[in-house]
């Protein structure tokens, strides 16, 4: 079974703060992972996916297949990188599952 | 020129009644799917449809039934519509599996009375 754990609900750092949101899986096979962030009024839309390795707006992710996880990390936080952001699993196939998400606030 | 539109954007109903929600994609995709996103915001995949053909059913009552009459249209009828019903539905497509970035449309809000 596919399953993603997005641990925290809500991360509220001050901008210019390194962030770091974290996703861990549970796949027995070899999983694509990717990142998807929703924006105030704005569609759900791809952020990055590990087998790209692209840096995109600042963030990055590595996946860590010994700790199952593919954290998504920016060293300097901005306000317009506030929104919903989740984390996502496919082990190929048409199936995407998607963690409970995490909502980013960056405070000024 | 929108990818993936979804109408109606919001729906309001009694309970009891049956109800459609129609999405198009205008980018050439084979794969279409529909998620379900609750009041705490959890996205559940519903069905998956590559090339006008059910893949996945994730365990969704019979009374949501999808219906794909081409491969740019994947359209979500639901019976009897429940309380429980209620949430944001996503429609989304793929070029070709989910190992591919997905395109969402805008979601449909549907408020179950």
């Amino acid at each position: 079974a596919q399953r993603v754990t997005q641990p925290e609900k809500l991360l509220s750092v001050f901008k210019g703060a390194p962030v770091e949101l974290k996703c861990n899986y549970s796949y027995s096979g070899s999983p694509e992972l990717f990142w998807y962030v929703q924006y105030s009024r704005q569609r759900l839309q791809l952020l990055l996916r590990h087998i790209s390795r692209e840096s995109i707006k600042g963030f990055t992710a590595d996946l860590n297949k010994g700790e199952t996880s593919f954290h998504l990390k920016k060293p300097f936080a901005q306000e317009e990188d506030s929104a919903m952001y989740y984390c996502a699993l496919s082990g190929g196939g048409n199936k995407l599952v998607f963690g409970a998400g995490t909502i980013l606030r960056v405070k000024s | 020129d929108t990818a993936v539109s979804q109408t109606p954007k919001y729906l309001v109903t009694q309970m009891g009644n049956d109800k459609s929600i129609k999405c198009e994609q205008n980018l050439g995709h084979d794969t279409m799917y529909w998620y379900k996103q609750d009041s705490k915001k959890f996205l559940k995949i519903m069905f998956s449809y590559n090339n006008k053909e059910l893949i996945i059913n994730e365990t969704v009552p019979n009374r949501f039934s999808p219906k794909s009459p081409d491969k740019a249209h994947l359209n979500l009828h639901i019976n009897s519509l429940e309380l429980g019903d209620s949430a944001v539905y996503f429609c989304a497509s793929s070029k070709q599996g989910a190992g591919e970035k997905l395109f969402f449309g805008s979601g449909t809000q549907l408020s179950v009375l």
